[in-house]
Formats: C-alpha cells, sequence, structure tokens
C-alpha cells in the first residue's frame, strides 16, 4: 500500500515568492495534519483537517500560511510570501481518525529552504 | 511554552549495550503516549506507545516506562543496535474529540559498532 505522498521533497525559493506544499494521505484515512519541523520546536501541529474539514489551525504561525482540502485525497499547504525563517521540514501525516486513536502515518517530507 | 520535553538532544551508546531515552510532560490530561523513529530524509514511523492506565510495554527489544506521579517516560533499547541511529521523538495525546498530538524536540540516539 502507498504511504502518504508528499511534493516537492525539496523546494529552494526567494524571499518573497509563493510556495506550495502538496499532500497525498492514505486511502481511507480521514484525518490529515500538517507539520513543520525545526531543531528549536521539534514538530509542530500546523493545521489538521476532519473529513477535510479544517478542525483546529491554532498553529498556522501566520496569515503567510494557509492550508487546503478540496478532496480526500489531496491537501495543500501555502505560504505567501516566503521568508527564510520559514525554512524547515514539512510533514503531512494522516490517520484514520480519532476514534482510532492518536497514531499518525507521516510522509517523507518536504525541505523547505527559503533565501 | 513546550508540553513535552526532550532535555537531551542527544545521546551516543555503544552497541550492545542499554539505551534510554528520556521525556518529561506537563500537561496531566495527557492519556496516550507515543514513540516515533525517524530516518534522515524520512519521515517519523511509530515505534511504540503507552496508555496512561498502563505503566510499561514492551515490544521486542523496546520498552517503554511511565511515570504517571513523575509525569515522565522513557524508551529502553535492549541491546541498542547501530540501525537503532535515529532521532527519536515523544509525543503525547489528551485524547477526545480533538486527539491532538504534542511531539517532543527529539533526541538523536547515535549507536557506536
Amino acid at each position: 500500500d502507498a504511504g502518504v505522498i508528499q511534493s516537492p521533497r525539496h523546494e529552494v525559493t526567494e524571499m518573497g515568492q509563493e510556495v506550495t506544499l502538496r499532500c497525498k494521505p492514505i486511502s481511507g484515512h480521514n484525518s490529515l495534519f500538517w507539520y513543520r519541523q525545526t531543531m528549536m520546536r521539534g514538530l509542530e501541529l500546523l493545521i489538521y483537517f476532519n473529513n477535510n474539514v479544517p478542525i483546529d489551525d491554532s498553529g498556522m504561525p501566520e496569515d503567510r500560511f494557509s492550508a487546503k482540502m478540496p478532496n480526500a485525497s489531496f491537501s495543500t499547504l501555502k505560504i505567501q510570501p516566503s521568508e527564510p525563517r520559514d525554512s524547515a521540514v514539512y510533514f503531512c501525516a494522516s490517520s484514520p481518525g480519532s476514534d482510532r486513536g492518536p497514531r499518525r502515518y507521516f510522509g517523507p517530507g518536504t525541505r523547505l529552504t527559503v533565501t | 511554552d513546550q508540553q513535552v520535553k526532550q532535555n537531551s538532544p542527544s545521546l551516543s551508546v555503544q552497541e550492545g549495550r542499554i539505551s534510554i531515552l528520556n521525556c518529561d510532560y506537563t500537561n496531566s490530561m495527557f492519556d496516550y503516549f507515543l514513540w516515533y523513529k525517524k530516518y534522515p530524509a524520512e519521515g517519523p514511523t511509530f515505534l511504540i506507545s503507552i496508555s496512561s492506565i498502563k505503566d510499561k510495554n514492551e515490544d521486542g527489544r523496546f520498552t517503554v516506562f511511565l511515570n504517571k506521579s513523575a509525569k515522565h517516560l522513557s524508551l529502553h533499547i535492549v541491546p541498542s543496535q547501530p540501525g537503532d541511529s535515529a532521532v527519536y521523538f515523544c509525543a503525547a495525546s489528551e485524547g477526545g474529540a480533538t486527539n491532538k498530538l504534542i511531539f517532543g524536540t527529539g533526541t538523536l540516539l547515535a549507536v557506536q559498532p
């Protein structure tokens, strides 16, 4: 079975540019999560969706960040405009649902570098 | 404020010895705890978990211990192998409708041959 798929794997962009990260969750999973990994804060939850509906976006750092989930098999995380401090690894994760426990299945991540 | 803390950024252990990774938490409402392992250029993968109704859970070479009164959990790896070299994240969940999972900052384990 395919796991969580993320694209691109690496993204290098200049400050001020728009960046779009993409995620395809595991088929049948109805919860999707976006995390950001930094040395200082570890894995931070940015936003999560349940049945395609955003449930908690309190972790989204600024209005420059937005996320969408137009259907059960696709989600995007957009940063506009990007800044050097956004450089991090961004992970997408999915899970079967809140009634099946908190275990997450992570994608390989997108390493974002903003110069 | 970090609700889940891993105070040791790194740990080095000899092959065959025991590795002990520690994690502290502040939220007494956490009722489920997990450990994830992460290799470079890969996403974290689930390793082992424990419910707050237990104080120990074992899976092969991996054992997680939970001390609720101290708000502390630890992961023991015995015997340690070079393939165990990775970053280990501790995570805690409050359960309920939100099912939010809070991660620590991770500990880099290096197992020396």
